[in-house]
């Protein structure tokens, strides 16, 4: 089976900028994908093909590729953006998806 | 505005069935591939399974293939999900999402609750 690797937790400072990376053998090959879930709330899609940010998603979201890693950067962390931030991507044939097992960001 | 309803989910045993459908409004449904993916309670999400806009192609997590079956019914916007010989570890929220693997997720509905348990 393909995994994506994130760490489990990352926490930053409010104002301050959040980092967090996710891993793949196969990310060179397909692109991938970040999404935002809330307690109680479904996911919401914050990065699209590595690096493109979907309507409404605010600037402070972005993201980047390098070799097998991807990262999610937030510029300017604020209190609502503490969540649960998941990478996806699909294995190298692009038959089958999978998800990175979440990080959850913590807004001190 | 994209929206997606599930329905389906309750309480099943080990062993059993159940049918989620999902449906959907706001967009040409015919025209979008769709997926499932599930939240164990507690857990990460895991993608379970896609289908294209046609419904002739479909793909499987292996956690359930030749278990579970994904149709659509283009003239009635709804796609099925149809679950059997259930386990526990299939315990879960079930979300029905616009879009597939390898183009990502855009909208998602609010999810149906299985809970696999005798």
């Amino acid at each position: 089976s393909y995994d994506l690797t994130q760490p489990p937790s990352v926490s930053v400072s409010a104002g301050q900028t959040a980092r967090i990376p996710c891993s793949g053998d196969a990310l060179p090959k397909q692109f991938a994908y970040w999404y935002q879930q809330k307690p109680g709330q479904a996911p919401v899609l914050v990065i699209s093909r590595d690096s493109e940010r979907p309507s409404g998603i605010p600037e402070r979201f972005s993201g980047s590729s390098s070799g097998t890693t991807v990262t999610l950067t937030i510029s300017g962390v604020q209190a609502e953006d503490e969540a649960d931030y998941y990478c996806q991507s699909a294995d190298s044939s692009g038959t089958l998806g999978v998800f990175g097992g979440g990080t959850k960001l913590t807004v001190l | 505005e994209v929206q997606l309803l599930e329905s389906g989910g309750g309480l099943v045993q080990p062993g059993g069935s159940l049918r989620l459908s999902c449906a959907a409004s706001g967009f040409t449904f015919s025209s979008y591939a769709m997926s499932w993916v599930r939240q164990a309670p507690g857990k990460g999400l895991e993608w379970v399974s896609a289908i294209s806009g046609s419904g002739d192609f479909t793909y499987y997590a292996d956690s359930v293939k030749g278990r579970f079956t994904f149709s659509r019914d283009n003239s009635k916007n709804t796609l099925y999900l149809q679950m059997n010989s259930l386990r526990a570890e299939d315990t879960a929220r079930y979300y029905c999402a616009t879009g597939d693997r390898t183009v990502g997720f855009d909208y998602w509905g609010q999810g149906t609750l299985v809970t696999v348990s005798s």
